[in-house]
């Protein structure tokens, strides 16, 4: 199994804060990566997807890259609302896995 | 707009069965791959399974952990997806999404407990 690895899993930050996050793949995914964001008690939500690729409807704060197995996630501009749990998933091949997740918390 | 409302989840025995439903739609559910996401109480995400479309002759994929225990199907002309969960275990328990490319349902809670 492909094994992601994020970091860090705990993240503390202000307002307007430029963060991110990475998520390391254990072996090759080519860019077969999407990155989402979940709330306390709900559903997690597709930021974006193809390593790079926004969601519609995403906030362009938002970006996704790759270099080799090593993904990133920024957020330019930290936002109250983005203050979450964020997760990789690698769909490159069965099973599907995700990464540990990464608590993005208000300093 | 894209819906998916899952249920059937609820308190069950170890050792017992439980079918979850996926209801779908505001999008092209048959050709689309529908997926099984858990989340156990205060943890991350874990990928269960997946079935493909008729495209891909309804193809099935699932982790290790539930492979012989956990069945993914699909009705496309209900626009719904199932997944039967048989000789389940206390570790099991999860809230259970459906998710596709295009969204996620609100999940179903799974509790496994004598």
């Amino acid at each position: 199994d492909i094994q992601l690895t994020q970091s860090p899993s705990f993240l503390s930050a202000s307002v307007g804060d430029r963060v991110t996050i990475t998520c390391r793949a254990s072996q090759g995914i080519s860019s077969y990566l999407a990155w989402y964001q979940q709330k306390p008690g709900k559903a997690p939500k597709l930021l974006i997807y193809a390593a790079s690729t926004l969601q519609s409807g995403v906030p362009s704060r938002f970006s996704g890259s790759r270099s080799g197995t090593e993904f990133t996630l920024t957020i330019s501009s930290l936002q109250p609302e983005d203050f979450a749990t964020y997760y990789c998933q690698q769909l490159n091949s069965y099973p599907f896995t995700f990464g540990q997740g990464t608590r993005l918390e208000i300093k | 707009e894209v819906q998916l409302v899952e249920s059937g989840g609820g308190l069950v025995q170890p050792g017992g069965s439980l079918k979850l439903s996926c209801a779908a739609s505001g999008f092209t559910f048959s050709g689309s791959a529908m997926h099984w996401v858990r989340q156990a109480p205060g943890k991350g995400l874990e990928w269960v399974g997946l079935i493909r479309s008729k495209g891909y002759s309804y193809a099935t994929a699932y982790i290790a952990s539930v492979k012989g225990r956990f069945t993914i199907s699909r009705d496309d002309s209900k626009k719904t997806a199932y997944l039967q969960m048989n000789s389940l275990k206390i570790e099991d328990t999860a809230v259970y999404y459906c998710t596709t490319t295009d969204g996620w349902g609100q999940g179903t809670l799974v509790t496994v407990s004598s």
